[in-house]
């Protein structure tokens, strides 16, 4: 079955300790992206990769890092959480080229107290 | 920047009657317009798309207008359903410098009144 795959789906932890949300898909996209979604801003992109060791700042990317070794995986990485990262995160995949669907992963739901 | 605005935030109709949801968006490059569904606790999944050498697209009880030179696009869907309920997002794909991306609405929570 073709999808994108987050890993965890819910996640508490406390402020400054380092943690990674996995991403993964299996309909060998090219470009993967990472948002954030949080009550009345909608969906913002954080980190975006148009392919292999290729990635590029979203609009909200402060705080976080990515990685692209591999095309089917794109990890989201926050090195010290703080707070205001409690949101509902989603991982995307897409092909590469213009006006193409995008896949999302369930949503992962971080907590950072 | 580039932004999309979306109205209105929520919308409440009687199961049957029409809703329509408005975006318009700033960056008169975006070509492509799809429009998001998703329901409580669900990822977004896409339920329509426009591209910008047409104006208006029909699936079943979903339409999509496009007015290109007022950057407004709109959803409408017709004898609404209770399991319309759902968060909508209207997007808009930016290109810029060989790169693209998606810039979201805010979305527009609807409820279908039994």
């Amino acid at each position: 079955e073709a999808q994108v795959t987050q890993n965890p789906r819910y996640l508490i932890t406390v402020t400054g300790k380092k943690l990674t949300v996995t991403c993964s898909q299996n309909m060998n996209h090219e470009y993967m992206s990472w948002y954030r979604q949080d009550p009345g801003l909608g969906l913002r992109q954080i980190y975006y990769s148009m392919n292999v060791e290729v990635t590029d700042k979203g609009d909200v990317p402060e705080g976080y890092k990515v990685s692209r070794k591999e095309k089917r995986n794109f990890p989201l990485i926050l090195e010290s959480p703080s707070p205001n990262q409690t949101s509902l995160y989603f991982c995307a995949s897409s092909l590469s080229r213009v006006n193409t669907e995008a896949f999302f992963g369930q949503g992962t739901r971080l907590t950072v107290v | 920047g580039e932004n999309v605005e979306q109205h209105p935030s929520t919308l409440s109709v009687q199961e049957g009657d029409s809703a329509v949801i408005k975006c318009t968006y700033s960056d008169s490059a975006s070509n492509y317009f799809p429009w998001y569904k998703q329901e409580l606790g669900k990822r977004p999944q896409l339920i329509i798309d426009i591209r910008s050498n047409v104006g208006e697209k029909k699936d079943q009880r979903i339409a999509v207008t496009l007015n290109k030179t007022a950057k407004h696009f709109s959803l409408h869907i017709t004898e609404t359903q209770p399991e319309d309920s759902a968060v909508y997002f209207c997007a808009a794909m930016v290109i810029k410098r060989g790169t693209y991306k998606y810039i979201f609405g805010t979305g527009t929570r609807l409820k279908v009144l039994a």
